[in-house]
């Protein structure tokens, strides 16, 4: 597609479960990022991947977190054990890499009850 | 970490109004750009602008770099202008992390 894709959209879970979302960057772009907006607050880095390695994942909360990009395009980030402070929206972004454009998906709303 | 502070971090104004936005970092920067954050929670790029200025339409931007800062001006503001505009930061020190500022929610009453 035209721009950064993430799935699903929305997600429910229930606390304790393990649950994967995904980002599909735009084509081309090496350089992939994780977010997590919560309510009334700009989004708050979680990790950067330039290619198919993690080269800053100082943003990630615990070990409960862990993002993959095996093939460097399509990432997904998992979290195990979910707690209902995780609920947040979760967005990816894509770019050329370096010192350039960052374009942002629409998010993935997660919601652990 | 480099910090990003935005202000105001509320503005209401009526339809027509003009607007600036500000945003300041506490360190060098590679890499600036603003958003518009919709009702729908999407980012729109606005502006790519680490240094200079750009204009779109009734939007404009402006980065001093060397006094890090950058401005967001809006004119002749529209209803559909209304949202949470974000300003985000690149370390210069690191290609890595982009980082936001807390936003300024922007509301136009027609």
């Amino acid at each position: 597609g035209a721009g950064v894709s993430q799935t699903p959209s929305n997600k429910v879970t229930e606390k304790g479960k393990y649950v994967e979302l995904r980002c599909d960057p735009i084509s081309g772009h090496t350089a992939l990022y994780w977010y997590r907006q919560s309510l009334g607050q700009g989004p708050e880095f979680l990790i950067y991947f330039q290619g198919t390695g993690a080269a800053d994942d100082s943003g990630l909360p615990n070990d409960r977190f862990f993002a993959v990009r095996p093939e460097g395009s399509v990432s997904t980030l998992k979290i195990q054990r979910t707690e209902r402070g995780d609920s947040a929206v979760y967005l990816c972004a894509s770019s050329l890499g370096g010192e350039t454009e960052a374009f942002f998906g629409q998010g993935t709303r997660l919601t652990v009850v | 970490g480099i910090q990003v502070e935005q202000s105001p971090p509320d503005l209401i104004l009526q339809e027509g109004a003009n607007s600036t936005l500000r945003c300041n970092f506490s360190d060098s920067v590679n890499n600036l750009q603003w958003f518009h954050q919709n009702p729908w929670g999407q980012l729109i790029n606005l502006f790519y602008i680490p240094s200079g200025t750009k204009q779109n339409g009734r939007l404009s931007a402006t980065t001093v770099a060397t006094e890090r800062y950058s401005l967001l001006y809006i004119s002749s503001s529209q209803t559909t202008d209304s949202g949470v505009y974000f300003c985000a930061v690149g370390e210069y020190s690191s290609a890595s992390k982009i980082i936001f500022g807390s936003g300024t929610r922007l509301s136009i009453r027609p």
